[in-house]
């Protein structure tokens, strides 16, 4: 597609639900990345994937949360028994090679509200 | 200490008005530099990466200072559209880090 897509743009959830956020990302992206974004935060990061290497996962604040990416292109991030401190933004970026020199385009996010 | 530090401001300018942000980073391993603008409630969008020898796209300019490790964002002739949160990000070994952002507020 044109840029990154995510869906859903917004999602409420009942605490102790698992949800699950997707992400498409640039056709012929090999590096994805999910972050998230709390009320008036800087961007934490959760996940990076890079072509078939094995997942950098260092930024996964507990087990609840996992990520997978099938094919080399769409991804989704599994919030597990989700909490009030869940809510947040998710935001999903992705590039060409590793990015290192060219940054990364972001999706719009998904707006998750655990109530 | 954090990765990337930067003023939160926020900067309050008048239109027309030249205003520059900086921003350091911690770790002198660190590989490639960009700006990122972020809207209220959107998501971030890139700016302009930032080369050792300074680089410009219209009325933004950018510096790197790997020597001292801060980053520079210069922006001249400033418009009420410029309004938003710039955001510094680092990136080291394929991961990128971000400032917190500095918000800028250009007043008619």
């Amino acid at each position: 597609g044109a840029g990154v897509s995510q869906s859903p743009s917004n999602k409420v959830t009942e605490k102790g639900k698992d949800v699950e956020l997707r992400c498409d990302p640039i056709s012929g992206h090999t590096a994805l990345y999910w972050y998230r974004q709390s009320l008036g935060q800087g961007l934490e990061f959760l996940i990076y994937f890079q072509g078939n290497s094995a997942p950098d996962k260092s930024g996964l604040p507990s087990d609840r949360f996992s990520a997978e990416r099938t094919g080399g292109s769409v991804s989704t991030l599994t919030i597990q028994r989700t909490q009030q401190e869940d809510s947040a933004v998710y935001l999903c970026a992705s590039s060409s090679g590793t990015g290192t020199f060219y940054g990364y385009t972001f999706g719009s996010g998904t707006r998750l509200t655990v109530v | 200490r954090k990765e990337v530090e930067q003023d939160p401001g926020p900067f309050n300018v008048p239109e027309g008005a030249t205003v520059a942000f900086n921003c350091t980073y911690s770790n002198s391993a660190s590989q490639s530099f960009f700006w990122y603008r972020q809207d209220c409630r959107k998501e971030p969008k890139l700016l302009m990466s930032v080369y050792s020898s300074g680089n410009e796209d219209g009325r933004f300019t950018a510096q790197l200072n790997r020597a001292s490790q801060y980053i520079s964002l210069l922006i001249r002739d400033s418009k009420l559209s410029d309004s938003a949160t710039y955001l510094c990000v680092v990136n080291r070994f394929n991961k990128f880090y971000f400032g917190s952002g500095t918000k800028l507020n250009v007043k008619p």
